[in-house]
This record gives structure tokens, sequence and C-alpha cells, in this order.
């Protein structure tokens, strides 16, 4: 699969404790987006980055809430001190930058966060 | 602020049927509007998209219309499958002076086809 990959799928956490989630994007895609999904609701907009420059942070983002890109290549997704409504499905996404402003977005499968 | 509203939030059609989603979005600056398809616990899935320059745009059995004046596009699925249950998302694009875009989501359609 040559797909966007996340892992874990799924993580099961204790409130309070810290977690990292990781995406490895589409190899040609500089650019790569975090979403969050509730049930019920679409996904909502966390960060994006362009090569390894996080450009764009969501207002709705906690200081709990860090993103890394390193090298422009994979991301990580770390939450500190996890809450209850932290639990949702963290999309990630990516797109290679082309001609145009908007090119197609394909989206990760996702990691299940609960947290307990 | 940056929304997008999307109806219905079930819709329920029989095998052959038409099926209709409609959004309507609040940046006036937007100008990609792409569609995708989530089954359950399965990734969102990009299933057609319309530019700002054309009104109409068709795949098959899916097509998108898009009024920039009234700010409104939907989605229309025409002899519907029992395959297509699932849910279904449209986005708005929010672009920024550097180039780059985020997709403002809709809360999604769950569509049930019945055979």
């Amino acid at each position: 699969d040559t797909g966007v990959s996340q892992n874990p799928r799924h993580k099961i956490t204790k409130r309070g404790q810290n977690v990292t989630f990781r995406c490895d994007p589409i190899s040609e895609h500089n650019r790569l987006y975090w979403y969050r999904q509730t049930l019920g609701q679409g996904p909502e907009f966390l960060t994006y980055f362009q090569n390894e420059a996080q450009l764009e942070k969501s207002r709705l983002l906690s200081d709990r809430f860090s993103a890394e890109r390193p090298k422009g290549s994979f991301s990580t997704l770390e939450i500190q001190r996890t809450e209850q409504g932290d639990s949702a499905m963290y999309l990630c996404a990516s797109t290679r930058q082309g001609n145009s402003t908007n090119e197609k977005l394909f989206f990760g499968s996702g990691t299940q966060l609960s947290v307990l | 602020g940056e929304n997008v509203e999307q109806h219905p939030s079930t819709l329920s059609v029989q095998e052959g049927d038409s099926a209709v989603i409609k959004c309507t979005y609040s940046d006036s600056a937007s100008n990609y509007f792409p569609w995708y398809k989530q089954e359950l616990g399965k990734r969102p899935q990009l299933i057609i998209d319309i530019r700002s320059n054309v009104g109409e745009k068709k795949d098959q059995r899916i097509a998108v219309t898009l009024n920039k004046t009234a700010k409104h596009f939907s989605l229309h699925i025409t002899e519907t499958q029992p395959e297509d249950s699932a849910v279904y998302f449209c986005a708005a694009s929010i672009n920024f002076s550097g180039g780059y875009n985020k997709l403002i989501f809709g809360a999604g359609t769950r569509l049930a086809v019945h055979p």
C-alpha cells in the first residue's frame, strides 16, 4: 500500500498520559495535514506542514498538542496530559504542491484514540 | 467565520433511486470543493471534486454542481446501489497567501441504499 500510513491504528490510554501518533505521507507529497474526527462529525483541521515547516495551526489546538515533521517526510502528533475530550480519530492527509493551490488530499486510515 | 453546512444528515433511498446532498459555505474566496466517501472504519476517500471555474462535473453515476453566487454545491448520485451506502462529506477550501489551503468539512450525510 503506497498510500498515507498511520500508526498505531488504535490507542487506549489513561487520562493524564502522553501519547504520540505517527504519519507517513505518500512519498512525493510535501504537504501534510492533521485532522481530528469525532463520531458523527466531519474532519476538523488541526495543523498543516509544508515540507518541515508548520505553517498553520488551528486555534482549537491547545498547548497540550504538538506536531513535528523534522525532515519533511513523516510527521508525529503528540498529546500531553490527555483528557477524555481528546478521544477521537486523528487523521493525517497529504498532497503534493502542484500548479494549483488546491491539489487532491489523500487521507490515512487514522489513529483511534480512547482516553479512559 | 469558516463554516460548511451540509444536509441532510441522514438519507435513505431505494436501490436505483437518486440521492442528492447539499452543502453551503461561508468563505466567498473558496475555489475548490471536494466530496469524500467514508465507509465504516475506513479512511475518507475522494470521489469527485470541482473547482470554481466550472459549474458542473460528472463522473459516471456521480455529479457535482456548484453555484458560486449562492455559495452552495451539491452531490448527485444516480442509479444508487447498496455499495453506495456510506457517510459522504463535502468540503470547501480556505486559501492562504502562502499558496496553500486547508479544507473545511461539513458534518456528513449518512446515506443508506436499501435493496
